[in-house]
Formats: structure tokens, sequence, C-alpha cells
């Protein structure tokens, strides 16, 4: 069963950072490229950041550009999002979806979501 | 930034078709994404590229992309597509519609 499955997510102040994860199974991690996209409480879908299969090629929003990085690693089968420099409009559902392909971009559609982990920014 | 623009709310008698639209500038010549989310549910991909429909989906969805608009139809809406959908495309970066409620009635 292709799964993906979040982790990392909390209640965090104006200011510092936090590190989410993503578990990837059932399927080849390191053929297809992977996401991250947030739902803050109420509102709509927005992308956050996106990577390719091999890390060559990685995207962010205007939203989060130069505070939050994305990563993963291929051996352990796992996607990473660390975010400094949080703010209130942060706070949002961060899920970790799956790229329908994988080569040499990231621009795909995103075919498999995990459950989401709640990041909530606050004093 | 991409500006996708979909209605807030759509309504349909069931066995009725839905048509939700997603409107962009020269949306036709980008590829289009549709996701349903239903409440508490993390999105699922209905469409792709335009009109394919992934493994699992029932042939009662469809999409289609020209000019402006691109549209999804639900035929034979049933109580179980009640739910929030969402179109997406790739430009510089990502963009999301805004979402339409899909209420059955």
């Amino acid at each position: 069963e292709v799964q993906l499955v979040e982790s990392g997510g909390g209640l965090v102040q104006p200011g510092r950072s936090l590190r989410l994860s993503c578990a990837a199974s059932g399927f080849t991690f390191d053929d297809y490229a992977m996401h991250w996209v947030r739902q803050a409480p109420g509102k709509g879908l927005e992308w956050v950041s996106g990577i390719s299969w091999n890390s060559g090629s990685i995207g962010y929003a205007d939203s989060v550009k130069g505070r939050f990085t994305i990563s993963r690693d291929n051996a352990k089968n796992s996607l990473y999002l660390q975010m400094n420099s949080l703010r209130a409009e942060d706070t949002a559902l961060y899920y970790c979806a799956k790229g329908s392909y994988g080569s040499g971009s990231y621009k795909y559609a995103f075919d498999i979501w995990g459950q989401g982990t709640m990041v909530t920014v606050s004093s | 930034s991409y500006v996708l623009t979909q209605p807030p709310s759509v309504s349909v008698a069931p066995g009725k078709t839905a048509r939700i639209t997603c409107g962009g500038n020269n949306i036709g010549s980008k590829s289009v994404h549709w996701y349903q989310q239903k409440p508490g549910q993390a999105p699922v991909l209905v469409i792709y590229y335009d009109s394919d429909r992934p493994s699992g989906i029932p042939e009662r969805f469809s999409g289609s992309n020209s000019g402006n608009t691109a549209t999804l139809t639900i035929s034979r809406v049933e109580a179980g597509d009640e739910a929030d959908y969402y179109c997406q495309v790739w430009d510089s970066s990502s963009a999301f519609g805004g979402g339409t409620k899909l209420t059955v009635l």
C-alpha cells in the first residue's frame, strides 16, 4: 500500500524553527518528485515546496522562500521541510504529497497525499 | 503569480451532472489537475493533465480545458461526491484555485 506519513508538527513561537518529516512506503521513493502542500484552518490549498527525484530541481512558494528548506533522503525514503523564522501565517496543516512523475522536474500532479501534520505558530 | 478562479459553490441534485469551472488567463495552454477533498480528509487526485483519470476514480469524473476555462464534470452525481474541489496548475510556481464546495441536494 502506498503511504505517506508526516510528523514533526506542533506548537511553536513566532521566529522559532521546526522540522517536518514525511516517511514514504509502498512505492519506489527515489523515482518520484515530492512536495509539501499546506492548508490553513478553514482555507484552501497552498503549495509550499517541491523537489525532484534527485534533488536537482527545487522550488518554493514566494511566501516561504528564504525561510523554508526542502530536502530528501532517498536511502531513508524520507522527505523533510526545515521551517525557520516561523510566522503566525504559517499556521496550517502540512501535507506531504507525491508527484505523479519523477524525471527531471517536480512540476507534476500530486497523486498521493499523507494525512498531514499540524503546525501552529503562536506565542 | 498565476490566478485561478473557481465558483465558491455548486449545487446539484442526485443523478444530475455537476460542472465545476476553473478560470485562468489562457489556461488552455496549461495542464490542469483536479482534487477532491472531503471534510477531515486529505485531498484526492481525481483528474490530471486536463482529462486523465487516475486508477480507482470512477468514469463519472471527466475534465476538459480550453481557452480561459477548465471544467471538471461529474456525471450521475451521488451523495458521496459532496466535497470541496480544487483545480491546480503549474506556472512559475504552483497555483490552486480557491476551491468549490459541491453540495448534493
